[in-house]
């Protein structure tokens, strides 16, 4: 495997069910990111991982939980979603460097997720 | 807060023509950077080109260049010699720090379509 993948490709769940996703970056890089991308909206940040510490966006719900076990895995855990989070997920990961500035940001292929 | 603003919610443009799509952006930031990403209908986000904001030269990666015009705060992609498979959609992003970690804010994107 090379650069960033995401599993699953696709998911549908129920609004009571308990899902995650997982990330994974084949890259060596020290960061990464989950966005969401709804239909005619931009990409929005919900998560950060830099440097082994997690950075918080305060408008996302507590039902979206994310889990970065080490620098190359990023999961996102979702309970008791509600329709309007059907989006496309997408994780990114980058390089942070000594200076605290990063790289560029390559992303994975993304999950479609469609909550009913 | 910066802001990216995409104004071209479409482009069609005939095989082989060169194609500009506009981007202007806001920041109060003396040190940014600027960053054009393809988005085909697979989902992935594929990394096209970069401008900091401190470059002499413009930027230029194959058939992509970016016209990078500081006094008017505009970063146009300018693909050359389109071809069928360039037909995705197209975002500019700026990098922003955001508490101490670094995220992208998104424009709204341009649907580029290359007619044979």
């Amino acid at each position: 495997e090379t650069g960033v993948t995401q599993t699953p490709r696709h998911l549908v769940m129920g609004m009571t069910n308990k899902k995650s996703l997982k990330c994974e970056q084949h890259l060596g890089h020290n960061a990464m990111y989950w966005y969401k991308q709804s239909a005619k909206k931009p990409l929005e940040l919900m998560f950060v991982y830099s440097l082994e510490e997690r950075v918080e966006n305060n408008s996302v719900p507590s039902r979206f939980s994310p889990e970065c076990p080490n620098s190359s895995h990023l999961f996102l855990h979702l309970h008791t979603l509600q329709p309007e989070d059907s989006a496309l997920y997408l994780c990114a990961s980058s390089q942070v460097r000594d200076n605290g500035g990063t790289d560029t940001q390559y992303f994975g292929p993304g999950t479609r997720l469609t909550v009913l | 807060a910066q802001k990216i603003t995409q104004t071209q919610p479409g482009m069609f443009v005939q095989e082989k023509e060169a194609v500009t799509l506009d981007c202007t952006y806001d920041t109060s930031d003396p040190s940014y950077g600027l960053f054009w990403y393809k988005q085909p209908s697979s989902g992935e986000m594929i990394f096209l080109i970069y401008q900091g904001s401190y470059d002499q030269q413009n930027a230029t990666e194959g058939r992509y260049s970016l016209n990078f015009q500081k006094a008017r705060k505009s970063a146009n992609l300018v693909i050359s010699a389109s071809q069928l498979g360039d037909s995705a959609m197209y975002f500019c992003a700026m990098r922003e720090v955001f508490q101490g970690a670094q995220k992208l804010v998104f424009g709204q994107g341009t649907r580029l379509t290359i007619n044979p």
